[in-house]
C-alpha cells in the first residue's frame, strides 16, 4: 500500500526557515518523480515544487521560486522542502504527493505550517 | 501562465442526480503526443486527495464508472452520474501542460 507521510510542520517565525520532510513507503520511491502542493486555509490547491527521479532536476511555482528548495534521498524514501524567508502567506497545509504520467496519483495527508510572530 | 477557471464555486444536488463540473483553460492544454495534460482530483474531509481522472478522459484506478472526464482544447468536464452521498466533496482541476502546472479554483458539491 502506497503511504505519504509528512512531518516537520508547526508555527515559524516570519523570515525564518522550516524543512518538511515526507516519507515514503509501499513503492519503489527511486521510480517516481515527486511533488509538493501546498493549501492555504479555506483556500484552492498551490502547486509548489515537483523533482524528477534522482533529483537532478527541480521545478518550482513562481510564489517560491528561490527561496523553497526540493529534494530527496532515494535510500532513505524521503522527499524534503527546506523553505526559507517564510512569509505569512507560506501559511498552508503542505502535501507531499507522487507524480505518475504527470498527474498525481497518491497524495499524504498534509503537515501545516503557520508563519506568523 | 496557464488559468483554470471552474466557474461554479458550489453546486446544489440531490443524492442519484446527475452532475457535470466544468474547467477551462486559459489556453488548449492539448500536447504534441495528443494527449491533454489536464486531471481531476476530489477533496473529501479527513481523507487524503485522491485522483479521479488524468488525460482529461482516463480514470484512475479503483475509480467509480459513474465518474466521467471529457473534454478537449481548452474545456474539460467532470461529470458524476447517480451521485451517492460520498460524493458530496470539493473537485479541481489541474493542467500539468506548462509549468507552472495550475489548479482550479474548486467546486464545491453540496447537498440540496
Amino acid at each position: 500500500e502506497v503511504q505519504l507521510v509528512e512531518s516537520g510542520g508547526g508555527l515559524v517565525q516570519p523570515g525564518r526557515s522550516m524543512k518538511l520532510s515526507c516519507a515514503a513507503s509501499g513503492f519503489t520511491f527511486s521510480d517516481y518523480y515527486m511533488a509538493w502542493v501546498r493549501q492555504a486555509p479555506k483556500k484552492g490547491l498551490e502547486w509548489v515544487a515537483s523533482i524528477s527521479y534522482e533529483g537532478s532536476s527541480t521545478y518550482y511555482g513562481d510564489s517560491v521560486k528561490g527561496r523553497f528548495t526540493i529534494s530527496r534521498d532515494n535510500a532513505k524514501s524521503t522527499l524534503y522542502l527546506q523553505m526559507n524567508s517564510l512569509r505569512s502567506e507560506d501559511t498552508a497545509t503542505y502535501y507531499c504527493a507522487r507524480l505518475k504520467l504527470r498527474y498525481f496519483d497518491y497524495w499524504g495527508q498534509g503537515v501545516m505550517v503557520t508563519v506568523s510572530s | 501562465q496557464i488559468t483554470l477557471t471552474q466557474q461554479a464555486e458550489s453546486l446544489w444536488i440531490s443524492p442519484g442526480e446527475r452532475v457535470s463540473i466544468t474547467c477551462r483553460a486559459s489556453q488548449s492544454l492539448l500536447y504534441t503526443d495528443g494527449k491533454h495534460y489536464l486531471s481531476w482530483y476530489q477533496q473529501r474531509p479527513g481523507q487524503t486527495t485522491k485522483a479521479l481522472i488524468y488525460h482529461a478522459s482516463v480514470r484512475t484506478d479503483g475509480v467509480p464508472t459513474r465518474f466521467i472526464g471529457s473534454g478537449s482544447g481548452t474545456e474539460f468536464t467532470l461529470s458524476i452520474e447517480h451521485v451517492q452521498p460520498e460524493d458530496f466533496a470539493i473537485y479541481y482541476c489541474l493542467q500539468t501542460l506548462k509549468s507552472p502546472w495550475t489548479f482550479g479554483g474548486g467546486t464545491k458539491l453540496e447537498l440540496k
